[in-house]
């Protein structure tokens, strides 16, 4: 069964709406988790990396204040997607784990459409 | 930093036909190697992983994959595909970070 669970799968909305998506890792607790983006018939680019109880470490080209990332446990991430926009549709994946005792696991992704 | 080569981004081939999806990787430091699959509108299912010992990797779904250390590769291999294996394919290295390859959309045709 899955072991990271990542909610809402699909988001249809808005422009300038917000929109949060939420990544659970269900059997283990995380204290690292990442978000990916990806475009179609493309490859995922690593967004951010959360960590519990800090800040986000966000890759560069990523605005901070559009993609505002909460690590509030060490089982929940979420990503918000603030006044979104058509360019912001895309798929948003996240995963958690990570090494020798725990592999990654990647959640089912999150389709968002902005109209 | 690491990265990660996929030479083919489609590879089409007929059904039962043996399939060699090909990644080679570049990293300054001893990383792990992955390989995923990502079906249409779905997230990503992991295949095999090479994390040490056996450089020969067997995986679900009859995948297996070689790790050569000497010419930074890890290829994936099916003796006989099926139609429904057609999907995207990712070869990831983690080593400093998590990176994944461009990608290689494996097509089976009937």
């Amino acid at each position: 069964g899955a072991v990271v669970s990542q909610h809402p799968s699909r988001v249809i909305c808005k422009s300038g709406t917000s929109v949060k998506i939420e990544c659970r890792s269900l059997d283990f607790q995380a204290t690292t988790m990442f978000w990916y983006r990806q475009f179609p018939k493309q490859s995922l680019m690593l967004m951010a990396t959360s960590n519990e109880g800090s800040k986000a470490t966000y890759e560069q080209g990523v605005e901070k204040d559009k993609f505002l990332i909460n690590h509030a446990s060490l089982t929940l991430s979420t990503l918000t997607v603030t006044s979104a926009h058509p360019e912001d549709s895309s798929f948003y994946i996240c995963s958690a784990g990570g090494g020798l005792d725990q592999p990654q696991h990647f959640g089912d992704g999150t389709r968002l459409s902005i109209l | 930093a690491q990265s990660v080569t996929q030479l083919d981004s489609q590879v089409p081939v007929f059904e039962e036909a043996p399939v060699e999806l090909r990644c080679n990787y570049s990293s300054s430091v001893s990383v792990y190697l992955f390989w995923y699959v990502q079906y249409p509108n779905q997230g990503l299912q992991l295949l095999l992983k090479y994390l040490s010992g056996s450089t020969l990797v067997k995986g679900i779904n009859g995948f297996e994959a070689e790790f050569n250390k000497s010419q930074t590769s890890f290829h994936l291999r099916k003796p006989s595909v099926h139609i429904s294996d057609t999907a995207e394919y990712f070869c990831a290295v983690e080593g400093q970070n998590f990176v994944f390859g461009p990608g290689t959309r494996l097509s089976v045709l009937p």
